[in-house]
């Protein structure tokens, strides 16, 4: 299994451009998420799903859209790109449900810089 | 939402050292995990340990979730195990699956 996989690993966007990360699994998880992870910081939801259609707002959702049409896949889109959004994007997996096992798998992560 | 607050910030040892990282929490949960980023910034699993003693080789993770903390131990301390240390924290229920992360332990081993 390739796990999770996050295409680029680096991206510089100017301000006002819009550009989609892509996030993969393989391992027929259920939950899906989107963190990102600002210097000297831990990790902060964006979004996450719950299966193919349903999403759901984290903590840091302005600025951001998603959506999950396969289980395998959940792109985030940036939207008029700003300085704000320079960060680390990290995506995760978990298996989920109601009583299963919740351990959250990571991809590599995409550095984006807006200038 | 819950706080999630580890000790200490930065902690600079000699290689062969052991040390201990916590991790305290401000509510129930039933998910917690530890991740290892390493300089590259990947985060490697560690433990999935919302309750209970855990080890592999050696590092190992005890959470006591009734007083809301969690330790991690790591011994005979490697050059490799420089990075910052990551706890996180969730309540797992149907449909509201979120992860707190506190600040990060940044541990660095000196050879």
């Amino acid at each position: 299994n390739a796990g999770v996989t996050q295409t680029p690993k680096f991206r510089i966007l100017k301000i006002g451009q819009s550009m989609t990360l892509q996030c993969t699994q393989d391992m027929n998880h259920n939950y899906m998420y989107w963190y990102r992870q600002d210097p000297g910081m831990g990790l902060k939801l964006i979004y996450y799903s719950v299966g193919a259609g349903i999403t759901d707002k984290g903590e840091v959702p302005n600025g951001y859209n998603v959506s999950r049409s396969t289980t395998e896949d959940f792109p985030l889109r940036l939207e008029l790109a700003a300085p704000s959004q320079t960060s680390v994007y990290f995506c995760a997996s978990s298996y989920g449900g109601p009583k299963g096992d919740n351990e959250q798998f990571f991809g590599p992560g995409t550095r984006l810089t807006v200038l | 939402g819950i706080q999630v607050e580890q000790s200490p910030p930065d902690l600079i040892l000699q290689e062969g050292a052991n040390s201990t990282l916590r991790c305290n929490f401000s509510d129930s949960v039933n998910n917690l995990q530890w991740f290892h980023q390493n300089p590259w910034g990947q985060l490697i699993n560690l433990f999935y340990i919302p309750s209970g003693t855990k080890q592999n080789g050696r590092l190992s993770a005890t959470t006591v979730a009734t007083e809301r903390y969690s330790l991690l131990y790591i011994s005979s301390s490697q050059t490799t195990d420089s990075g910052v240390y990551f706890c996180a924290v969730g309540i797992s229920n149907f449909g509201n699956e979120k992860l707190t992360f506190g600040t990060g332990t940044r541990l660095t081993i000196i050879p």
